[in-house]
């Protein structure tokens, strides 16, 4: 049973563009979110998070949505940059208790020069 | 740099032998976890540890152990190997308490053959 999916394997944004990830999940306890960057042949870099308490949370270039409503969280990059291109993880954690933190398949982001 | 170190990069062995990968954690995490990705699959929880006590167990086969020592590196002690065991082995780190990221390692790439 996945329970943090992203259904989109691949996307490919023009450079200077915005590129919208999407992660959606089924576990209602989640409450703690997270994506990684993840190029070949380096492990996964921590990008930015939000708590569940927050609906946005912004780092630079990189903002991340949370509907809670909608189980679904999304990471925008604006602007896209050729350096961008790799591997998007979203994973969720239900925090205080448990500390597991589930991981989805990955998008693979192309951000065309 | 993550601060997360793993050894061996690469590790290749027969079915039916026991290998064993280790990681150090950053300086002043106290939790360490185990993922196992498959050929470009999404990242597979395997086991937690913080503080030198299991916290969190995944789909962690039978044939796969792990601990932490007091020094708070982490040892992944995988026996019996098939060659469905090959994969990408990633150790990561946090500090373990409330909402902290993950940080990853590059990774061990194990193939079994």
């Amino acid at each position: 049973d996945q329970q943090v999916k992203q259904n989109s394997p691949s996307l490919s944004v023009q450079e200077g563009r915005i590129s919208i990830l999407n992660c959606d999940y089924t576990n209602s306890m989640f409450d703690y979110f997270l994506w990684y960057k993840k190029y070949p042949a380096e492990g996964p870099t921590f990008l930015i998070s939000i708590s569940s308490i927050k609906d946005k949370n912004e780092d630079g270039r990189f903002t991340v949505f949370l509907n809670k409503s909608a189980k679904h969280l999304s990471l925008h990059i604006v602007p896209s940059q050729p350096g961008d291109s790799a591997v998007y993880f979203c994973a969720a954690s239900e925090g205080s208790g448990t500390y597991k933190y589930i991981f989805g398949t990955g998008t693979r982001l192309k951000v065309l020069a | 740099d993550s601060g997360v170190t793993q050894t061996p990069k690469h590790l290749i062995t027969a079915t039916g032998q026991r290998v064993t990968l280790r990681c150090s954690p950053r300086s002043g995490d106290l939790s360490v976890y185990w993922y196992q990705q498959s050929l470009d699959q999404g990242l597979q929880f395997l086991i937690q540890y913080y503080n030198g006590e299991e916290r969190a167990k995944g789909n962690i086969l039978e044939r796969f152990s792990a601990q932490q020592f007091p020094d708070l590196h982490s040892e992944l002690n995988l026996s019996s190997l098939e060659l469905g065991d090959s994969a990408l082995y990633f150790c990561a780190s946090s500090w373990g308490q409330g909402e902290s990221p993950l940080h990853f390692g590059n990774g061990t790439r194990l193939t079994v053959t």
